[in-house]
């Protein structure tokens, strides 16, 4: 069973384009993120949800939107897309509590490549 | 503001030496630390974690000690495999809902 799955693994596309990617979590957690890692492996966090509530936006364009129709899933839209944002997109969860002390499991990833 | 802060890689080893990835943080509180490992292709994932001054967490080989007095939480392992090569990536998390990660460090273990 996969605990944190996300859809498309690979996404090519072009300049312009508006796209989405998909992600589901089955752990029963009520946080979500989702996280930007580039070619030198830099993580970044995006954005948090926490049962549904938009708890963390980070300094990101306004071309992504994040969406979370219930707490099993947070989908990212990109408007727009661009080449610089051609990178790997991971989305996380972790159970929802404030402590410090919060596992996140993360998803396999999603491999954007903007031409 | 809180930050982490690792090593430089990559880290080019030969198997069955001796590892560590330094890693020291700065935080306005008492932070929870984290080591997380990422495999080629892969998520990251939990590899090990301490949540009070002086705890050390171990996990497959690896372990790491909290140390107050020098901000630090070091990731050292005795001997590394082949199967160790990796990206490894140090965290703190204060409360809330925010991790905030290393920059990474790559491991590379050479046969």
């Amino acid at each position: 069973d996969t605990a944190v799955s996300q859809t498309p693994k690979y996404l090519v596309t072009q300049m312009g384009n508006d796209k989405s990617i998909k992600c589901e979590q089955n752990l029963g957690h009520d946080t979500m993120y989702w996280y930007k890692q580039d070619s030198k492996k830099f993580l970044k966090i995006m954005f948090s949800y926490n049962n549904k509530e938009l708890i963390i936006n980070e300094t990101v364009p306004n071309r992504f939107s994040p969406k979370s129709p219930d707490k099993a899933h947070l989908n990212l839209h990109i408007n727009s897309l661009e080449l610089g944002d051609s990178a790997v997109y991971f989305c996380a969860s972790s159970q929802g509590l404030r402590g410090g002390q919060e596992t996140q499991y993360f998803g396999p990833g999603t491999r954007l490549l903007v031409l | 503001g809180d930050s982490v802060t690792q090593m430089e890689g990559p880290v080019t080893l030969s198997e069955e030496a001796f590892l560590t990835i330094n890693c020291t943080y700065t935080a306005t509180g008492y932070p929870s630390l984290f080591w997380y490992v990422q495999y080629p292709g892969e998520g990251l994932q939990l590899l090990l974690k301490a949540t009070k001054a002086d705890d050390k967490g171990s996990n497959k080989g690896f372990e790491a000690t909290y140390r107050k007095e020098t901000t630090s939480f070091h990731l050292e392992k005795g001997s590394v495999q082949v199967s160790d090569s990796a990206v490894y990536f140090c965290a703190l998390r204060i409360g809330g809902f925010k991790t905030i990660f290393g920059a990474g460090t790559r491991l590379f273990v050479k046969a």
